[in-house]
């Protein structure tokens, strides 16, 4: 079952702007992860944030992190075609550090140029 | 090769037969895992190898599908009398430690069942 839902399921924007992707999660975590997927295959992994932190940042990447809302956002600065992608955000099943992800169902990101 | 690998990367096959999907990962990654995408379903947990414990096998949809995982390193996934609604990516990824549980994964296996 699907843990994580991400709105919005898709997003379309102009290079040059800012692409925020939110997800909600049901049960308590020890960290929540955002993975990249380009058509449909591999996903790479993009950032971790674990339960006791707020924010994180990875070069134009900005990940926050409510836990009393069981939230998390993405957000991509000055978006680039090559951005087109597919986002997830990802927990290990309820409080476990290790084992299986549960995945939202993801945000399609497209960016023109 | 310094990532995850999965062969063959597309596979076609008729149902009922059997297939085997293969998952070679990072070297020394003490986890590995498989999983399903499909257009509805989205990305699904199907097993999990770690070290030499028991896996975690609570995601196989069905007896059909089976892994194993030989010396701690390669694993094959089986999907026996495949059906029509078997078709999707499988995707296999590995990571070093379980703690925190950042994975690496593979670029996937497309299998479709004609």
């Amino acid at each position: 079952s699907q843990q994580g839902e991400e709105d919005p399921q898709a997003l379309s924007i102009q290079e040059g702007e800012n692409a925020t992707m939110n997800c909600s999660y049901k049960t308590s975590i020890n960290n929540l992860q955002w993975y990249r997927q380009n058509s449909g295959r591999g996903l790479v992994h993009l950032i971790l944030i674990r339960s006791n932190e707020r924010e994180k940042h990875s070069g134009r990447l900005r990940v926050t992190l409510d836990t009393s809302k069981k939230s998390s956002s993405l957000l991509i600065t000055a978006s680039r075609a090559a951005d087109t992608a597919s986002y997830f955000c990802a927990t290990p099943q309820h409080d476990n550090q290790g084992g299986k992800l549960i995945f939202g169902q993801g945000t399609e990101l497209s960016v023109k140029p | 090769g310094a990532g995850v690998s999965q062969s063959p990367s597309n596979k076609v096959t008729e149902k009922g037969k059997d297939v085997e999907l293969r998952c070679d990962p990072i070297s020394g990654h003490t986890a590995l895992y498989w999983y399903r995408q499909s257009l509805g379903q989205g990305l699904e947990f199907l097993i999990y190898f770690q070290g030499n414990s028991a896996p975690d096998k609570s995601g196989l949809p069905s007896d059909r599908f089976s892994a194993e995982r030989t010396g701690g390193s390669v694993s094959t996934l089986t999907i026996q009398r495949t059906q029509q609604e078997d078709s999707a990516v499988y995707l296999c990824a590995s990571s070093l430690v379980v703690l925190y549980n950042e994975q690496f994964f593979g670029p996937g296996t497309r299998l479709t069942v004609l």
